[in-house]
């Protein structure tokens, strides 16, 4: 069976420019979350998806960070404008719906110059 | 405090035991889990443990569990080279989704 499947692996671009990242989690996991992980830190949740619905978004910086989870399937995390200070790996993970256990994706590490 | 605490850093030999530590923040968080990340990859799932249990054994790992003391271990026997990761432990405080990780213990096994 396949695990959660997160795109790109890596991402280099510059201050201002906008970035996406996509995660597909494993079938059958109907909770999906994004996590940002900071360098020598634990990864802390950005927002949390039931099907389509995001239920928690109490961490993500709306101002500049946006989420999409349209079928209830693959999720896409957006960056618009990316700054320094978000250079970071972007951590997917799914669950069943009692989230008794979080499988992660191989995350995203992006680099801002 | 809202922090979950662990030591950073972990040295052992090959073939020794391995005993990381966690202090976490809620006596009642439900789950408690152990997750190993190699360099470059993801966080994968080592084991978990339910908090009306004090000790799980899954083949080499060890899961002790004080909540009194809110003390989470992980033991590994036999430590291996390739156990040689970063080892985050976790808590899922009731009512939520949420896990709340650690900073990660390094250990590294040496030949």
């Amino acid at each position: 069976e396949a695990g959660v499947v997160q795109s790109p692996r890596y991402k280099i671009i510059e201050k201002k420019q906008p970035v996406a990242f996509w995660c597909n989690p494993i079938s059958g996991h109907n909770t999906l979350y994004w996590y940002l992980q900071n360098l020598g830190q634990g990864p802390e949740l950005l927002i949390r998806y039931e099907n389509e619905e995001a239920v928690d978004d109490s961490q993500l910086p709306k101002d500049r960070f946006s989420a999409e989870r349209l079928k209830g399937v693959d999720s896409t995390l957006k960056i618009q404008p990316a700054e320094l200070g978000d250079s970071a790996v972007y951590l997917c993970a799914s669950s069943t719906s009692t989230g008794e256990t979080q499988y992660f994706g191989p995350g995203t590490r992006l680099l801002v110059l | 405090g809202e922090d979950v605490e662990q030591s950073l850093f972990l040295s052992v030999r090959e073939g020794d035991s391995s005993v990381i530590n966690c202090t976490y923040t809620d006596s009642s968080s439900t789950y408690l889990y152990w997750y190993k990340q190699e360099p470059g990859a993801g966080l994968q799932l080592l084991t978990y443990i339910f908090s009306n249990m004090d000790m799980k054994q899954d083949q080499r790992l060890t899961v002790l569990l004080n909540k009194k003391d809110k003390h989470l271990s992980l033991r590994i026997a036999d430590t291996q080279t390739g156990d040689s990761a970063i080892y985050f432990c976790a808590e899922r405080p009731p009512g939520t989704y949420k896990y709340i990780f650690g900073t990660g213990t390094r250990l590294k096994v040496l030949a």
